[in-house]
């Protein structure tokens, strides 16, 4: 089945170690996304990616880091310098056509 | 700054009709949204608005006007699957979207 796929669907981590977070995807999308949520706020953008080998800062990307290595695949690593890392973690990719986003599962990460 | 507002919480009754609405304050406008989500799963797309008026989708209608920065989402029929949360988001005019923080919709028997 075509989608987005992220993987772990829950992970806990210790303070001060980093983590990983896969986003893959078999839609074609050029543009993908993660988001962060947070109960009651609106999602985050924290980098988003429109061509492999390229990827642009969101409004919250201190203590993230990402890489585009290939169309299908967009990770976020959840470093020990983000304060406050425990929230729902959101992928998503887009044709860029019409805006519509198509969002993987989530993965929900707690610092312990 | 950008702004989006829609109430945090809604309760209605199966069978019945709901408006949710939807306030924006953006730098541009490219389209909105409406999104559904239930509680632990991703957003799903339901509808996007560019122009004003009412665009219906079976059981579910979405309205805009864009002088008034303004829209709504109608749902009718309502079923007790449809309790969720529902998020507003505003293509900018750099085509980021903004997003609101969603209402959370309670459907009662």
């Amino acid at each position: 089945d075509g989608g987005i796929t992220q993987s772990p669907k829950y992970l806990f981590r210790k303070e001060g170690q980093n983590v990983t977070l896969s986003c893959e995807q078999n839609l074609n999308h050029d543009a993908m996304y993660w988001y962060r949520q947070d109960p009651g706020q609106g999602l985050r953008l924290i980098y988003y990616s429109q061509i492999v080998n390229d990827f642009q800062k969101g409004d919250i990307a201190e203590g993230y880091s990402v890489s585009r290595e290939k169309k299908e695949s967009f990770p976020l690593t959840v470093t020990s310098a983000q304060k406050n890392p425990t929230a729902f973690y959101l992928c998503a990719g887009s044709t860029g056509e019409t805006g519509e986003l198509f969002f993987g599962e989530g993965s929900r990460l707690t610092v312990l | 700054g950008q702004n989006i507002d829609q109430p945090t919480e809604m309760t209605a009754t199966e069978g019945a009709i709901v408006q949710i609405n939807c306030t924006y304050q953006t730098s541009g406008f490219n389209g909105l949204f409406w999104y559904q989500q239930h509680a632990g799963e991703a957003p799903t797309f339901l509808s996007y608005n560019v122009l004003d008026g009412l665009e219906e989708k079976g059981r579910f209608s979405s309205f805009l006007s864009r002088s008034k920065g303004y829209s709504y989402l109608l749902l009718k029929e309502l079923q007790m699957k449809d309790s969720a949360s529902y998020l507003c988001a505003v293509m900018d005019s750099n085509y980021q979207l903004i997003w609101g923080a969603g209402t959370k919709l309670i459907i009662k028997p």
